[in-house]
C-alpha cells in the first residue's frame, strides 16, 4: 500500500540542464497532478491531469512539460533547469467525486544552482 | 477562476487555548474545501473537508472547521491547541462547476505556533 511515491527526494541541478522528476501512485486514482512549494507562495499548480493521455496547465506551466502515458505515471520534465525552479515539488492524485481529498507523495527538494 | 485567501502567516496561541486559522474562498459554482496541514519536511496530510449542509465539520486531531457561505469562508478551529499541533496549514478549495473541477487550488499556508 505504497500510495503517491516521489522520486528521488533530494536533486542539485546546474542551470540549463534537465530532469524528469517521477511520480506513481497505485490506487487507481485517475487525477494526477504537481505542485511546487514556496516560502510565502503556498502550494502552486504547475500540471495536472485528469487520465491517461489527458494533461492540462495549472497556474505555473512555464519551464515544465508532462506526459500521462498510464493512470499509474504522471512525470514532471524540467528541459533546462533555471534558479527560479529551486523548490520543493509535490505530486498528488484524487480519484472522484469532487469532494474527495489529494493524496501526497513526500516530495522532490530540488536545487538549481 | 476558483481562489483561496489565508490572511494570516503566523497565528501564535498558548497551548490549551482555542485556536482558529482563517480562510476564505472564491468558486464560481458550488466549493469543496479541505483543510490540510504540514509538518516540518512531510508531505501534506488532510485534516478535513466541507460537507453540503453541515456547518461545522469535524476531522481529524481534534479539528473541526465552520463553514460561512455568506462570509465565503471556512475557518478552522479546535478548542484546545496542543504544542504538537505546531505545523504549517492550508485551505484548499475545488471549483464544483464544468472543467475546473477537478482542480484544487490552494491558499498560501498559515503556520500555527503553540507556545507550552
Amino acid at each position: 500500500n505504497a500510495g503517491v511515491t516521489q522520486t528521488p527526494k533530494f536533486q542539485v541541478l546546474k542551470t540549463g540542464q534537465s530532469m524528469t522528476l517521477q511520480c506513481a501512485q497505485d490506487m487507481n486514482h485517475e487525477y494526477m497532478s504537481w505542485y511546487r512549494q514556496d516560502p510565502g507562495m503556498g502550494l502552486r499548480l504547475i500540471h495536472y491531469s485528469v487520465g491517461a493521455g489527458i494533461t492540462d496547465q495549472g497556474e505555473v506551466p512555464n519551464g515544465y512539460n508532462v506526459s500521462r502515458s498510464t493512470t499509474e505515471d504522471f512525470p514532471l520534465r524540467l528541459l533546462s533547469a533555471a534558479p527560479s525552479q529551486t523548490s520543493v515539488y509535490f505530486c498528488a492524485s484524487y480519484r472522484g467525486p469532487p469532494n474527495s481529498p489529494l493524496h501526497f507523495g513526500n516530495g522532490t527538494r530540488l536545487t538549481v544552482t | 477562476a476558483q481562489s483561496v485567501a489565508q490572511p494570516e502567516d503566523q497565528v501564535n496561541v498558548a497551548e490549551g487555548n482555542p485556536l482558529t486559522v482563517k480562510c476564505t474562498y472564491s468558486v464560481s459554482g458550488n466549493p469543496y474545501l479541505f483543510w490540510y496541514v504540514q509538518y516540518p519536511n512531510r508531505g501534506l496530510q488532510f485534516l478535513l473537508k466541507y460537507i453540503t449542509g453541515d456547518n461545522l465539520v469535524k476531522g481529524s486531531y481534534g479539528f473541526e472547521a465552520e463553514f460561512n457561505k455568506s462570509q465565503t469562508s471556512f475557518h478552522l478551529k479546535k478548542p484546545s491547541a496542543l504544542v504538537s499541533d505546531s505545523a504549517l496549514y492550508f485551505c484548499a478549495v475545488r471549483d464544483g462547476s464544468g472543467g475546473a473541477t477537478n482542480k484544487l487550488i490552494f491558499g498560501t499556508g498559515t503556520l500555527l505556533a503553540v507556545q507550552p
